[in-house]
């Protein structure tokens, strides 16, 4: 079955600061990956995927993610954090269906 | 604008009474989903249909039902079987071939 693990809870950065988010996934084989940002009683909106191609790759709002089969990760990285970054991150992993980690939850601090 | 609309956005209602949460979508997607969130936890999904007449239980369907009759709605009954229903829940929809998934902007139960 198919999994999604993102360690970090919660992650404090400054303003202006790089932010990197983690996230595993396990599946046999080269999974549709995703990342996804909630703001506060929102829905969900994508930030970037990765289905096959060049493993580092660029999304909406300056963020970027490397997939890593080695390593069965799916970072998603920002090299400077603005205050608007505030919200919660998911990372999202589909073969038939759509499955969600827990979740990452990211403060901005001035 | 095509896209996808969760009603009510808020929605009350008292132990023991079944209630319905409306998802609708013009994006002529064949895929939809529904989502339950609750804090710490992120979305565990409850059903999901590949296509009209034909739904698949998700990984919490107990206390849920759901119907698939037409391309563009998937409404999601919350019955009195659920034994903690008050939550955030999300609808989603996907193309064929198109893994994305399109949210709504939820709706927030309360059972009292």
């Amino acid at each position: 079955a198919q999994s999604v693990t993102q360690p970090d809870i919660h992650i404090t950065v400054s303003e202006g600061a790089s932010l990197e988010l983690r996230c595993n996934y396990s599946y046999g084989a080269t999974p549709y990956l995703f990342w996804y940002v909630q703001s506060p009683g929102q829905g969900l909106q994508l930030l970037l995927k990765y289905f096959s191609g060049d493993t580092l790759v660029q999304g909406i709002k300056g963020f970027e993610a490397e997939f890593k089969r080695s390593q069965s990760s799916f970072n998603l990285r920002k090299p400077s954090v603005h205050w608007s970054d505030a919200a919660e991150y998911f990372c999202a992993v589909n073969d038939y269906k759509l499955s969600f980690g827990a979740g990452t939850t990211v403060t901005v601090r001035a | 604008d095509g896209g996808i609309t969760q009603s009510p956005k808020y929605l009350f209602r008292k132990e023991g009474q079944n209630v319905t949460l409306s998802c609708e979508q013009n994006l002529n997607h064949d895929a939809m989903y529904w989502y339950r969130q609750d804090p710490g936890q992120g979305l565990r999904l409850i059903y999901y249909s590949q296509i009209v007449n034909d739904f698949q239980k998700g990984d919490i369907a107990e206390g849920y039902s759901v119907s698939r009759e037409k391309k563009e709605s998937f409404p999601l009954t919350v019955t009195s079987a659920q034994k903690n229903p008050t939550a955030f829940y999300l609808c989603a929809s996907s193309a064929p071939g198109d893994t994305e998934a399109f949210f709504g902007q939820g709706t927030r139960l309360t059972v009292v």
